[in-house]
């Protein structure tokens, strides 16, 4: 199958730091991407969807200032925690859809975020 | 969106066939069915997808009634490596994907 490919695996960084996470579709051309946050024990929880060259659609409750995401091209989003707490601590992981209809999404191996 | 429910956790032998059922009454006419695994720490891997009736590959079968409010994964034969959280993912399109809280499988010796 199609591989996404996520940047880093894991990071650890000081509160109030900022953080960028790169998903990239390495062998496919991928027009949305999706960025999920998942806790220990929980499901993923969708966070927001890129669209390569728009604005990213924001889940509710999800703040758009601290998690900036960026789809410059169609085989790479980027996520940014902005100013980061301990509770941003969590696991991120990218998803993305081939261009065509009804395909599967392929997803990234995640990124393993804590904030110290 | 449709909403799915599945069994929080099952328990199965190693060798044992396993069937997770997925319930998504309000499925729509354009929507697909899709099964995902996931194991701690990574992120889900595709395992299959459906519209109706039966689809098979090399690592399970898909089982979707005719009234598409349903549909049934099968395990053939799991072993320990199987033991991780299933997802049902109901959609269309480039809808989101939105995760209900799957189903933990442990496969015990």
């Amino acid at each position: 199958g199609a591989v996404v490919s996520q940047h880093p695996s894991r990071v650890i960084c000081k509160s109030g730091t900022s953080v960028k996470i790169e998903c990239r579709s390495l062998d496919f051309q991928a027009t949305t991407m999706f960025w999920y946050r998942q806790f220990p024990k929980q499901s993923l929880m969708l966070m927001a969807t890129s669209n390569e060259g728009s604005k990213a659609t924001y889940e509710q409750g999800v703040e758009k200032d601290k998690f900036l995401i960026n789809h410059a091209s169609l085989t790479l989003s980027t996520l940014t925690v902005t100013s980061a707490h301990p509770e941003d601590s969590s696991f991120y992981i990218c998803s993305a859809r081939d261009m065509g209809a009804n395909t599967e999404a392929f997803f990234g191996q995640g990124t393993r975020l804590t904030v110290v | 969106l449709a909403k799915t429910t599945q069994p929080i956790s099952m328990d199965s032998y190693e060798g044992q066939e396993v069937n997770i059922t997925c319930s998504h009454n309000n499925i729509a006419t354009n929507d697909y069915i899709t099964w995902y695994q996931q194991f701690p720490s990574q992120g889900p891997r595709f395992i299959i997808q459906g519209y109706k009736t039966k689809v098979t590959n090399e690592v399970a079968s898909l089982f979707i009634p005719a009234d598409r409010k349903s549909s049934t994964l099968s395990l053939p034969r799991v072993s320990l490596s199987d033991t991780a959280v299933y997802y049902c993912l109901v959609g269309a399109g480039a809808n989101n994907l939105f995760f209900g809280t799957g189903t933990r499988l442990t496969v015990i010796p």
